[in-house]
């Protein structure tokens, strides 16, 4: 266990309205990270963040917006939610050089 | 362009026995790997990692392999045992830059029969 808890764990909105999801972290790891898990995709990185106010897109950004205002919490917003992005959304922390601990996870579905 | 292919969407290995799951990456500069595992309802869970300096590393019942010279790794479970089933992914990732960006391949679903 690193630390890690999301919130929500499930969420049910309506296309065109904005979500916003909470990661949160408790040892104070540098670099955090939002992926998306899709049947046939694997996990793809949306945003990382190296810090306070630091952040940068990683493979499947579009539609997507991140903010790390305190170094324990990273928000990932959805504008305006889209059923293409109802998914499962790990949130993630470095732990050493290579390896990443994820958090439980939050189920959105957009209808 | 998927630059980690599991290329068996499942794999069903009776208990007991040894389960080999494989992936296949394409890009030459990774030069770190992982398997990762993933119970349902849970976030992926660190398994095991090996260098690219490395073709074997052994934790307990759990082995990769790697083949550079194919761009191929395998994990080996042995024996199995019913809680092994789970979803493995395998990750990989290029020298250390700040961030880590893993690559994640699809996925294989493991499944350990009685």
């Amino acid at each position: 266990d690193a630390g890690i808890t999301q919130s929500p764990r499930h969420k049910v909105t309506e296309t065109g309205t904005p979500v916003t999801l909470r990661c949160h972290q408790t040892e104070n790891h540098r670099y955090m990270y939002w992926y998306r898990q899709d049947p046939g995709h694997g996990l793809r990185l949306i945003h990382y963040s190296y810090g306070v106010k630091d952040t940068d897109k990683g493979e499947v950004s579009d539609g997507y917006s991140v903010s790390r205002s305190k170094t324990e919490d990273f928000l990932l917003t959805l504008e305006s939610a889209t059923s293409s992005q109802t998914s499962v959304y790990f949130c993630a922390i470095s732990v050493g050089a290579y390896e990443q601990y994820f958090g439980p996870g939050t189920r959105l579905t957009v209808t | 362009d998927q630059q980690v292919k599991q290329n068996s969407p499942s794999l069903s290995v009776q208990e007991g026995r040894i389960s080999i799951l494989n992936c296949d990456y394409t890009n030459s500069m990774f030069d770190y790997f992982l398997w990762y595992k993933k119970y349902p309802a849970e976030g992926p869970t660190f398994l095991i990692s090996i260098s690219s300096i490395k073709d074997k590393n052994e934790d307990g019942r759990f082995t990769v392999f790697l083949n550079k010279s194919a761009k191929h790794l395998s994990l080996h479970i042995v024996p199995s045992q019913p809680g092994d089933s789970a979803v493995y992914f395998c990750a990989a990732t290029t020298p250390p830059q700040g961030a880590q960006k893993l690559v994640f391949g699809q996925g294989t679903r493991l499944t350990i029969n009685p």
